[in-house]
């Protein structure tokens, strides 16, 4: 069955420091992967999409690889702010699903 | 501002009753989509609908409706509310984009309590 792993629970790092979340996922065709923002509670909120052809995109201080060798994406903030904490969600989907199916959610906690 | 609301927010209701969640977005957009959110779960799909009169079942459906009768709301009803499905629903719009989901849009939740 398809599956979508964000394989840390929660995350603590110090601020200024990178911190790095991981989303691996099995049985998807290759296919792009959005990265979501989460705030206790709120709705996700859209941060980054990168599709199967791409290897590496940013936006600020955000950088996300896609290893579709591998079948996994890693999710970067640099110089990372107690504002970074939040729980960030990786979804996923391939052509002609449209719909996305989302991980579980790493939760965030930048230390000051 | 174009934006996607849900109400109510918050919700106690008994086994047994029918509950609707409604969701209201003004962005124009054609696909609509319901999931619930539940702890060691994630987000699951409930029911999704790509346009006015279309609606499909996610991965979680039973117990649920839909229905679509204008590009802005998609009301999600209960029809016999369980203790299952205490929860908190989030509706979310994306723009239609041919074979792909497209970046989606939440609005801010519905926490429903099942007693």
């Amino acid at each position: 069955s398809q599956k979508i792993e964000q394989n840390s629970e929660a995350l603590n790092i110090q601020e200024g420091k990178t911190a790095t979340l991981t989303c691996n996922y099995t049985n998807y065709s290759p296919a792009y992967l959005q990265w979501y923002r989460q705030d206790p509670g709120r709705g996700p909120v859209f941060l980054l999409l990168i599709r199967e052809n791409e290897k590496e995109k940013r936006k600020e201080r955000l950088k996300v690889t896609f290893d579709t060798t591998l079948k996994q994406s890693l999710f970067h903030i640099t110089a990372s702010q107690p504002a970074d904490s939040a729980t960030y969600l990786c979804a996923l989907d391939h052509f002609g699903n449209e719909k996305l199916t989302f991980g579980t959610g790493t939760r965030l906690t930048i230390i000051p | 501002d174009a934006e996607i609301t849900q109400s109510p927010r918050h919700k106690i209701t008994e086994t047994g009753r029918q509950v609707t969640l409604a969701c209201h977005q003004t962005w124009n957009h054609n696909n609509m989509f319901w999931y619930r959110q539940d702890l060691g779960h994630g987000l699951r799909l409930i029911h999704y609908s790509y346009g006015v009169h279309d609606t499909n079942k996610g991965e979680v459906s039973d117990g649920y409706s839909v229905s679509r009768s204008n590009t802005e709301d998609l009301p999600l009803t209960l029809e016999s509310a369980a203790s299952s499905q205490t929860s908190v629903y989030f509706c979310a719009s994306s723009e239609l984009s041919s074979g792909w989901a497209g970046e989606l849009f939440f609005g801010e939740g519905s926490r429903l309590t099942v007693l």
